[in-house]
């Protein structure tokens, strides 16, 4: 059964701190995964990633697949409260253009 | 404003109404997209429509009718839904069907079935 597993499932954090956001994933035929930012509803695209090893970066935010492991991270430094939010990992299997979400995780960033 | 823009906000509506749910989008994208997100489930696709042709259907149940008269438009249409069926419903666009364009989502409609 095809599955994107995200951990943790909720996390909170002081402002300033560096977070390690986990996806796993278990897809037939992947094609490439992706990170969404999701905040109040609509979710907002962050990266997509097809190859291993390339770190990809936008700001404080960088993100790394490996496809040896079937994992991805999601890192955000010196965060901030604008950064809480649900962040959602997604995979696209090359078949049928199917797409398996994982339930995201809740990032908190108090003051 | 993500670009895409979906109406209404919320619908509150009876076990034997039909209603529809509209998405439109002025980006130029040929592909459109209906996600359901319920509480505490992943993100769960139901419809791709790429070019105005239906290319997808995730073994959505026969309640749900999707319609997609133009690239620039698509609706749901509902009836006789379940409470079940109460979730967050997400449009999304893309240039094209794949993720290599990404995806503009827009802010959802939040569908309560009483």
């Amino acid at each position: 059964e095809d599955k994107v597993v995200q951990s943790p499932l909720s996390l909170v954090v002081h402002e300033g701190d560096t977070v390690t956001l986990n996806c796993s994933y278990e897809v037939t035929n992947f094609r490439s995964l992706l990170w969404y930012k999701q905040e109040k509803k609509a979710p907002t695209f962050l990266f997509m990633l097809t190859s291993s090893g390339i770190e990809k970066k936008s700001g404080r935010l960088s993100s790394i697949l490996d496809k040896k492991e079937l994992f991805s991270i999601l890192n955000i430094t010196a965060t901030q409260t604008g950064d809480s939010a649900v962040y959602l990992c997604a995979v696209e299997a090359s078949s049928g253009n199917q797409f398996y979400f994982g339930t995201g995780t809740s990032l908190t960033v108090i003051p | 404003e993500t670009g895409v823009t979906q109406t209404p906000r919320h619908l509150v509506m009876g076990m034997t109404n039909k209603k529809s749910l509209k998405c439109e989008q002025h980006l130029g994208h040929n592909a459109m997209y209906w996600y359901k997100q319920s509480a505490k489930k992943p993100l769960e696709l139901m419809f791709v429509y790429n070019f105005k042709e239906q290319t997808e259907n995730n073994s959505v149940p026969s309640r749900f009718s999707p319609e997609c008269p133009n690239s620039s438009h698509l609706f749901l249409h509902l009836h006789t839904l379940q409470p079940e069926d109460s979730a967050l419903y997400l449009c999304a666009s893309s240039l094209r069907q794949g993720s290599d364009y990404g995806y503009t989502f827009g802010s959802g409609t939040r569908l309560t079935v009483v």
